[in-house]
Protein backbone atom coordinates (compact mmCIF):
# COMPACT_ATOMS: atom_id res chain seq x y z
CA UNK A 1 0.00 0.00 0.00
CA UNK A 2 1.25 3.55 -0.84
CA UNK A 3 -0.83 4.96 2.26
CA UNK A 4 -1.71 8.73 1.56
CA UNK A 5 -0.19 10.72 -1.29
CA UNK A 6 0.00 14.25 -1.87
CA UNK A 7 1.17 16.22 -5.08
CA UNK A 8 3.02 18.34 -5.87
CA UNK A 9 5.55 18.45 -3.14
CA UNK A 10 6.03 22.19 -3.67
CA UNK A 11 4.31 24.90 -5.36
CA UNK A 12 4.91 28.74 -5.57
CA UNK A 13 1.99 30.38 -7.17
CA UNK A 14 1.31 34.47 -7.99
CA UNK A 15 -1.83 35.86 -6.27
CA UNK A 16 -4.66 35.07 -7.83
CA UNK A 17 -3.47 32.33 -9.41
CA UNK A 18 -5.74 28.88 -9.16
CA UNK A 19 -4.32 25.45 -8.22
CA UNK A 20 -5.60 22.38 -7.08
CA UNK A 21 -3.48 19.63 -4.55
CA UNK A 22 -4.04 16.08 -5.29
CA UNK A 23 -4.56 13.58 -2.58
CA UNK A 24 -5.17 9.90 -2.87
CA UNK A 25 -4.83 7.09 -0.25
CA UNK A 26 -5.59 3.28 -1.07
CA UNK A 27 -7.05 2.18 1.78
CA UNK A 28 -10.32 2.48 1.10
CA UNK A 29 -10.94 4.41 4.44
CA UNK A 30 -14.45 6.17 4.28
CA UNK A 31 -12.89 9.75 6.15
CA UNK A 32 -10.65 12.19 4.12
CA UNK A 33 -9.48 15.22 5.47
CA UNK A 34 -7.05 18.65 4.76
CA UNK A 35 -5.19 20.49 7.18
CA UNK A 36 -2.78 23.76 6.87
CA UNK A 37 0.09 23.84 9.17
CA UNK A 38 1.22 27.58 9.90
CA UNK A 39 4.08 27.99 12.85
CA UNK A 40 2.47 27.96 16.63
CA UNK A 41 -1.16 26.85 15.33
CA UNK A 42 -0.90 23.30 15.10
CA UNK A 43 -3.20 21.42 12.09
CA UNK A 44 -6.43 23.23 11.48
CA UNK A 45 -9.08 21.74 9.34
CA UNK A 46 -10.22 22.90 5.72
CA UNK A 47 -12.72 20.66 4.82
CA UNK A 48 -13.68 16.90 5.24
CA UNK A 49 -15.48 13.83 3.45
CA UNK A 50 -17.40 10.87 5.17
CA UNK A 51 -17.52 9.24 2.31
CA UNK A 52 -17.84 9.33 -1.82
CA UNK A 53 -20.01 12.21 -2.94
CA UNK A 54 -19.98 13.93 0.75
CA UNK A 55 -17.98 16.76 1.72
CA UNK A 56 -17.97 19.53 4.55
CA UNK A 57 -16.37 22.38 6.21
CA UNK A 58 -13.79 22.58 8.58
CA UNK A 59 -12.63 25.58 10.82
CA UNK A 60 -10.84 27.45 8.00
CA UNK A 61 -12.70 26.92 4.91
CA UNK A 62 -12.65 30.16 2.88
CA UNK A 63 -10.71 30.36 -0.30
CA UNK A 64 -10.55 26.56 -0.94
CA UNK A 65 -13.08 24.21 -2.71
CA UNK A 66 -12.99 20.53 -2.13
CA UNK A 67 -14.97 17.11 -4.22
CA UNK A 68 -15.35 13.94 -3.70
CA UNK A 69 -16.13 12.04 -6.63
CA UNK A 70 -13.85 8.57 -5.33
CA UNK A 71 -13.32 6.74 -2.04
CA UNK A 72 -9.51 7.39 -3.49
CA UNK A 73 -9.89 10.94 -3.77
CA UNK A 74 -10.36 13.77 -2.23
CA UNK A 75 -8.41 17.05 -4.29
CA UNK A 76 -8.20 20.72 -2.66
CA UNK A 77 -8.73 23.38 -4.82
CA UNK A 78 -7.76 27.08 -4.23
CA UNK A 79 -9.93 29.59 -6.32
CA UNK A 80 -7.26 32.57 -6.02
CA UNK A 81 -4.57 32.28 -4.24
CA UNK A 82 -3.73 34.63 -1.26
CA UNK A 83 -0.13 35.36 0.69
CA UNK A 84 -2.19 34.65 3.86
CA UNK A 85 -2.55 30.98 2.14
CA UNK A 86 1.13 30.02 2.44
CA UNK A 87 1.54 27.09 3.95
CA UNK A 88 2.01 23.67 4.65
CA UNK A 89 -1.27 21.41 3.61
CA UNK A 90 -1.53 17.78 4.63
CA UNK A 91 -4.04 15.35 3.86
CA UNK A 92 -5.13 12.93 5.84
CA UNK A 93 -7.95 9.55 5.58
CA UNK A 94 -9.04 7.35 8.61
CA UNK A 95 -11.51 4.42 8.80
CA UNK A 96 -14.88 4.70 9.90
CA UNK A 97 -15.32 1.58 10.74
CA UNK A 98 -13.60 -2.14 11.11
CA UNK A 99 -12.06 -1.53 14.68
CA UNK A 100 -9.30 0.81 14.02
CA UNK A 101 -9.30 4.48 14.73
CA UNK A 102 -6.17 5.43 13.29
CA UNK A 103 -5.50 8.67 10.82
CA UNK A 104 -2.63 8.51 8.54
CA UNK A 105 -0.90 11.75 6.98
CA UNK A 106 0.21 12.49 3.52
CA UNK A 107 3.66 13.91 3.18
CA UNK A 108 2.11 17.46 2.80
CA UNK A 109 2.73 20.42 0.23
CA UNK A 110 4.41 23.22 0.57
CA UNK A 111 3.30 26.12 -0.59
CA UNK A 112 4.21 29.64 -1.22
CA UNK A 113 1.81 32.42 -2.22
CA UNK A 114 3.93 35.67 -3.51
CA UNK B 1 -16.96 22.80 17.49
CA UNK B 2 -14.08 20.77 19.55
CA UNK B 3 -11.38 22.83 21.23
CA UNK B 4 -8.10 21.59 22.07
CA UNK B 5 -5.86 23.57 24.06
CA UNK B 6 -2.17 21.88 24.73
CA UNK B 7 0.42 22.98 27.48
CA UNK B 8 3.40 23.63 27.31
CA UNK B 9 4.34 24.83 23.65
CA UNK B 10 8.08 23.85 24.38
CA UNK B 11 9.54 21.77 27.18
CA UNK B 12 13.39 21.04 27.25
CA UNK B 13 13.94 17.95 29.32
CA UNK B 14 17.88 16.55 30.24
CA UNK B 15 17.90 12.89 28.86
CA UNK B 16 16.77 10.41 31.00
CA UNK B 17 13.90 12.14 32.31
CA UNK B 18 10.68 12.16 32.08
CA UNK B 19 8.08 14.62 29.65
CA UNK B 20 4.66 15.41 30.51
CA UNK B 21 2.41 17.17 27.84
CA UNK B 22 -1.53 18.18 28.83
CA UNK B 23 -4.43 19.04 26.93
CA UNK B 24 -7.79 19.83 27.38
CA UNK B 25 -10.95 19.49 25.33
CA UNK B 26 -14.32 21.33 25.23
CA UNK B 27 -16.44 19.09 23.82
CA UNK B 28 -17.90 16.38 26.28
CA UNK B 29 -19.08 13.65 23.82
CA UNK B 30 -15.62 13.10 22.42
CA UNK B 31 -14.16 9.62 22.33
CA UNK B 32 -10.75 9.18 20.66
CA UNK B 33 -7.69 10.86 21.56
CA UNK B 34 -4.96 10.22 19.37
CA UNK B 35 -1.21 11.75 20.14
CA UNK B 36 0.99 12.47 17.29
CA UNK B 37 4.64 13.38 16.56
CA UNK B 38 6.28 15.32 14.05
CA UNK B 39 9.68 15.45 13.14
CA UNK B 40 11.48 18.02 11.22
CA UNK B 41 10.18 18.31 7.60
CA UNK B 42 7.89 15.23 8.28
CA UNK B 43 3.80 14.13 8.31
CA UNK B 44 2.42 13.56 11.67
CA UNK B 45 2.64 10.10 12.50
CA UNK B 46 0.79 8.60 15.19
CA UNK B 47 2.12 7.62 18.43
CA UNK B 48 -0.39 6.41 21.09
CA UNK B 49 -4.63 6.51 21.32
CA UNK B 50 -7.08 6.14 23.68
CA UNK B 51 -10.91 5.69 23.62
CA UNK B 52 -13.16 7.30 26.23
CA UNK B 53 -13.91 4.02 28.04
CA UNK B 54 -10.26 3.11 28.93
CA UNK B 55 -8.37 5.56 32.01
CA UNK B 56 -4.58 4.33 30.94
CA UNK B 57 -2.72 2.77 27.94
CA UNK B 58 0.91 2.28 27.73
CA UNK B 59 3.29 1.42 25.42
CA UNK B 60 6.88 1.10 26.16
CA UNK B 61 8.03 4.50 27.13
CA UNK B 62 5.00 6.41 26.50
CA UNK B 63 1.64 6.28 28.32
CA UNK B 64 -1.33 8.09 27.64
CA UNK B 65 -3.99 9.37 30.44
CA UNK B 66 -7.48 10.64 29.95
CA UNK B 67 -9.89 12.17 33.07
CA UNK B 68 -13.02 12.30 31.14
CA UNK B 69 -14.47 14.23 34.54
CA UNK B 70 -12.10 17.00 33.88
CA UNK B 71 -12.24 16.67 30.00
CA UNK B 72 -8.01 16.70 30.00
CA UNK B 73 -5.83 13.97 28.68
CA UNK B 74 -1.85 13.69 28.96
CA UNK B 75 1.22 11.96 27.62
CA UNK B 76 4.35 10.55 29.42
CA UNK B 77 7.30 9.81 27.93
CA UNK B 78 9.67 8.28 30.33
CA UNK B 79 13.83 7.58 29.77
CA UNK B 80 13.65 10.38 27.24
CA UNK B 81 16.26 9.58 24.36
CA UNK B 82 17.35 11.97 21.89
CA UNK B 83 15.22 11.03 19.05
CA UNK B 84 12.01 12.17 21.09
CA UNK B 85 13.00 15.37 19.87
CA UNK B 86 10.22 16.51 18.17
CA UNK B 87 6.94 18.57 18.17
CA UNK B 88 3.51 16.67 19.58
CA UNK B 89 0.52 17.23 19.19
CA UNK B 90 -2.56 16.11 20.54
CA UNK B 91 -6.19 15.89 19.37
CA UNK B 92 -9.78 14.93 19.97
CA UNK B 93 -12.28 13.99 17.54
CA UNK B 94 -15.85 15.75 18.04
CA UNK B 95 -19.11 14.03 18.98
CA UNK B 96 -19.89 12.25 15.83
CA UNK B 97 -16.31 11.09 15.91
CA UNK B 98 -15.66 11.97 12.61
CA UNK B 99 -13.16 15.30 12.68
CA UNK B 100 -10.08 15.11 14.44
CA UNK B 101 -9.10 18.53 16.63
CA UNK B 102 -5.15 19.34 16.79
CA UNK B 103 -4.29 20.99 19.57
CA UNK B 104 -1.15 23.98 18.96
CA UNK B 105 1.50 21.54 19.83
CA UNK B 106 4.59 21.35 22.09
CA UNK B 107 8.17 21.22 21.01
CA UNK B 108 10.16 18.57 22.82
CA UNK B 109 13.88 19.25 23.09
CA UNK B 110 15.90 16.42 24.81
CA UNK B 111 19.40 17.86 25.93
CA UNK B 112 22.05 15.17 25.91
Amino acid sequence: NAGVTQTPKFQVLKTGQSMTLQCAQDMNHEYMSWYRQDPGMGLRLIHYSVGAGITDQGEVPNGYNVSRSTTEDFPLRLLSAAPSQTSVYFCASRPLAGGTDTQYFGPGTRLTVL
Amino acid sequence: GENVEQHPSTLSVQEGDSAVIKCTYSDSASNYFPWYKQELGKRPQLIIDIRSNVGEKKDQRIAVTLNKTAKHFSLHITETQPEDSAVYFCAATDSNDYKLSFGAGTTVTVRA
